[in-house]
């Protein structure tokens, strides 16, 4: 069955570059949400869309962009990166007649020098 | 506000041995509660899936329960492997449909 992917899976970033993380949900799951797990953190919610708009939001600070396009998937924009971003960022899908459920992707890594 | 606690943080034990790990929340109004399993730098495996209706689910050697009315749920590994070795993160799913996360149970399986 097909799973959620995330891409790329790593990248490297220089302090106040930008980077954008991709994700594409299950296919028919209209929501997605965005996770960062800092080093030895538990994940914390940034951000999540629902039918292309946002629904919530959470610590996901003001350097950070998101949205979700018609195809549902989605992309975090990450402006003047600095090296406390370096972290592995979740993005999981759900389904909006099985909300109780969020199916995650394999994570991208981004280590910022 | 919804907050998960898991105990212990770290946990060593033989291989073979059975153990529990232990994840506790404040707020009883969840929609579910979790397991994963997540190896060093790697993503995030979803182990068991309890709703708050049920009060167990097995899969395997593991089992885990849930008991909302006092906030807390386990995660029994039935004889440990080293391929356990792992951390074992819980996290329910508040009514918002936010999942909130425990720190964690790093486990270690000695050989």
């Amino acid at each position: 069955a097909a799973g959620v992917i995330q891409s790329p899976r790593h990248l490297i970033k220089e302090k106040r570059e930008t980077a954008t993380l991709k994700c594409y949900p299950i296919p028919r799951h209209d929501t997605v949400y965005w996770y960062q797990q800092g080093p030895g953190q538990d994940p914390q919610f940034l951000i999540s869309f629902y039918e292309k708009m946002q629904s919530d939001k959470g610590s996901i600070p003001d350097r950070f962009s998101a949205q979700q396009f018609s195809d549902y998937h989605s992309e975090l924009n990450m402006s003047s990166l600095e090296l406390g971003d370096s972290a592995l960022y979740f993005c999981a899908s759900s389904s909006s007649s099985v909300p109780d459920t969020q199916y995650f992707g394999p994570g991208t890594r981004l280590t910022v020098l | 506000k919804q907050e998960v606690t898991q105990i212990p943080a770290a946990l060593s034990v033989p291989e073979g041995e059975n153990l529990v790990l232990n994840c506790s929340f404040t707020d009883s109004a969840i929609y579910n509660l979790q397991w994963f399993r997540q190896d060093p730098g790697k993503g995030l495996t979803s182990l068991l899936l309890i709703q708050s209706s049920q009060r167990e689910q097995t899969s395997g050697r593991l089992n885990a329960s849930l008991d909302k009315s006092s906030g807390r749920s386990t995660l029994y590994i039935a004889a440990s492997q080293p391929g356990d070795s792992a951390t074992y993160l819980c996290a329910v799913m508040d009514s918002n449909y936010q999942l909130i996360w425990g720190a964690g149970t790093k486990l270690i399986i000695k050989p």
